[in-house]
C-alpha cells in the first residue's frame, strides 16, 4: 500500500516538553510538507523539503523545528518555545508529474494537546 | 485581504441539488487551483485541481476558473448526505514554492 503515514494519532504533552511527531510516505515524492489547523481555520504551513537535507521555513515556524534525512521521513518537533501549541497537525508530500501541476496529498494527521 | 478567501458558510443545500461553492484569490500570477474536501476530525483529500481556464469535469464534481476575475468554484451535482464537508479552495501562486488555503466552506445536504 502505498501511503503517507503520521503517528501518533492522539499525542498529549505537558507544558515545557517537546514532541515529536513522524511522517512516513513511501510514494517517492520528493517534497513533504507540515501544516497546522486550527478550529474553523484553514492550513497554515509551518515548514516544507523539497529534496532531501534542505527545508525551509513556511509561515509560522516558530517554535517548531524539522529535519529531513531520508527521503521518506519528515519528522516535526514541537518545542517548548511554541506557546499555543494544540492543534491537528497534517503532513502531505507532493511530486511533479508531466502534464499535472505539484499536487500535495494528506496523512491523517496527528491531533496535539497540551496539558 | 487574505490571499485565498472563501465564504465560511455553512451552505445547507437539498438532497439531489447543485451544491456551488466559490473561492477568490489575490495573486493574479497564480497557476493552479485544487479543491479538497475535509470531514470533521479527518485530513483533507484532494477532489480536482485545475489550471486552465474554463471548465473541468470529474464525475459529479465540475471544476470552474476564470483567472481574469480571480475566480475559482466547485460545483457538486446531485449532492448526496455524504457531500456533507468541509470544502477547501488552495491555490498555488506565482512562486509555485507552496499552496495557498483558504479557510474552507462548510457544506450541508439535508434530506
Amino acid at each position: 500500500d502505498g501511503g503517507i503515514t503520521q503517528s501518533p494519532k492522539y499525542l498529549f504533552r505537558k507544558e515545557g516538553q517537546n514532541v515529536t511527531l513522524s511522517c512516513e510516505q513511501n510514494l517517492n515524492h520528493d517534497a513533504m510538507y507540515w501544516y497546522r489547523q486550527d478550529p474553523g481555520q484553514g492550513l497554515r504551513l509551518i515548514y516544507y523539503s523539497q529534496i532531501v537535507n534542505d527545508f525551509q521555513k513556511g509561515d509560522i515556524a516558530e517554535g517548531y523545528s524539522v529535519s529531513r534525512e531520508k527521503k521518506e521521513s519528515f519528522p516535526l518537533t514541537v518545542t517548548s518555545a511554541q506557546k499555543n501549541p494544540t492543534a491537528f497537525y497534517l503532513c502531505a508530500s507532493s511530486t511533479r508529474t508531466s502534464g499535472s501541476p505539484d499536487t500535495q496529498y494528506f496523512g491523517p494527521g496527528t491531533r496535539l494537546t497540551v496539558l | 485581504q487574505k490571499e485565498v478567501e472563501q465564504n465560511s458558510g455553512p451552505l445547507s443545500v437539498p438532497e439531489g441539488a447543485i451544491a456551488s461553492l466559490n473561492c477568490t484569490y489575490s495573486d493574479r500570477g497564480s497557476q493552479s487551483f485544487f479543491w479538497y474536501r475535509q470531514y470533521s476530525g479527518k485530513s483533507p483529500e484532494l477532489i480536482m485541481f485545475i489550471y486552465s481556464n474554463g471548465d473541468k469535469e470529474d464525475g459529479r464534481f465540475t471544476a470552474q476558473l476564470n483567472k481574469a476575475s480571480q475566480y475559482v468554484s466547485l460545483l457538486i451535482r446531485d449532492s448526496q448526505p455524504s457531500d456533507s464537508a468541509t470544502y477547501l479552495c488552495a491555490v498555488m501562486g506565482s512562486s509555485a514554492s507552496k499552496i495557498i488555503f483558504g479557510s474552507g466552506t462548510r457544506l450541508s445536504i439535508r434530506p
